[in-house]
């Protein structure tokens, strides 16, 4: 079945560690995007990408770092710089390298810092 | 500055007892209004999109509306099923992907 897969699903990371959270797709879709999510808040952009090889920065890309190498594959990488990261995270793609605004997600990464 | 608002923050239905959520928007060169539906723990699911003001989208006992300021869920009677949180989210600038959420309706029906 196609979608897309986020690992692992829930993380916890002491202050002052870098995590990677995962993403991979095989809807064979070119455009890939990281939301981040909190209690009570909507969905915020953190990065997107719509080729391979290249990304831009959202709304709040501050102590994230991205990467992709692959069309299948867009990894997230927590800093350490990021002040609070304990949240759920959200990958999604999109068909087209603009997207269409029918987002598929994963099934969410919940990072915890203890 | 672009921004949009949903409401009410919670909402509590009896089953068959049909209501609206509420989604308003300002943006400049609005490209399309989408809404979402979210199960606890899960990621959100693609329900509907709208491009322009008069348009409606339905699905099940889910109708989905449109003016130049607001967009209405519209749920006839719901079922325990429904419950869940329904997040509005509208695209403007050049790409479709980049969203703007609110923070999303929590409905519950209960039977």
């Amino acid at each position: 079945d196609g979608g897309i897969t986020q690992s692992p699903k829930y993380l916890f990371r002491k202050e002052g560690q870098n995590v990677t959270l995962s993403c991979e797709q095989n809807l064979n879709h070119d455009a890939m995007y990281w939301y981040r999510q909190d209690p009570g808040q909507g969905l915020r952009l953190i990065y997107y990408s719509q080729i391979v090889n290249d990304f831009q920065k959202g709304d709040i890309a501050e102590g994230y770092s991205v990467s992709r190498e692959k069309k299948e594959s867009f990894p997230l990488t927590v800093t350490s710089a990021q002040k609070n990261p304990t949240a759920f995270y959200l990958c999604a793609s999109s068909p087209g390298a603009r997207g269409t605004g029918e987002l598929f997600f994963g099934e969410g990464s919940r990072l915890t810092v203890l | 500055e672009d921004q949009v608002t949903q409401s009410p923050e919670a909402l509590r239905l009896q089953e068959g007892e049909s209501s609206s959520l509420n989604c308003s928007y300002t943006v400049s060169g609005l490209r399309g209004l989408f809404w979402y539906r979210q199960d606890p723990g899960k990621g959100p699911e693609f329900l509907f999109t709208l491009y322009s003001a008069g348009e409606e989208k339905e699905k099940e006992r889910l109708k989905a509306t449109l003016t130049k300021k607001e967009s209405f869920l519209h749920i006839t009677a719901p079922k325990p099923e429904d419950s869940a949180t329904y997040l509005c989210a509208f695209a403007g600038g050049t790409s479709y992907g980049k969203l703007t959420f609110g923070q999303g309706t929590i409905l519950t029906v209960h039977p």
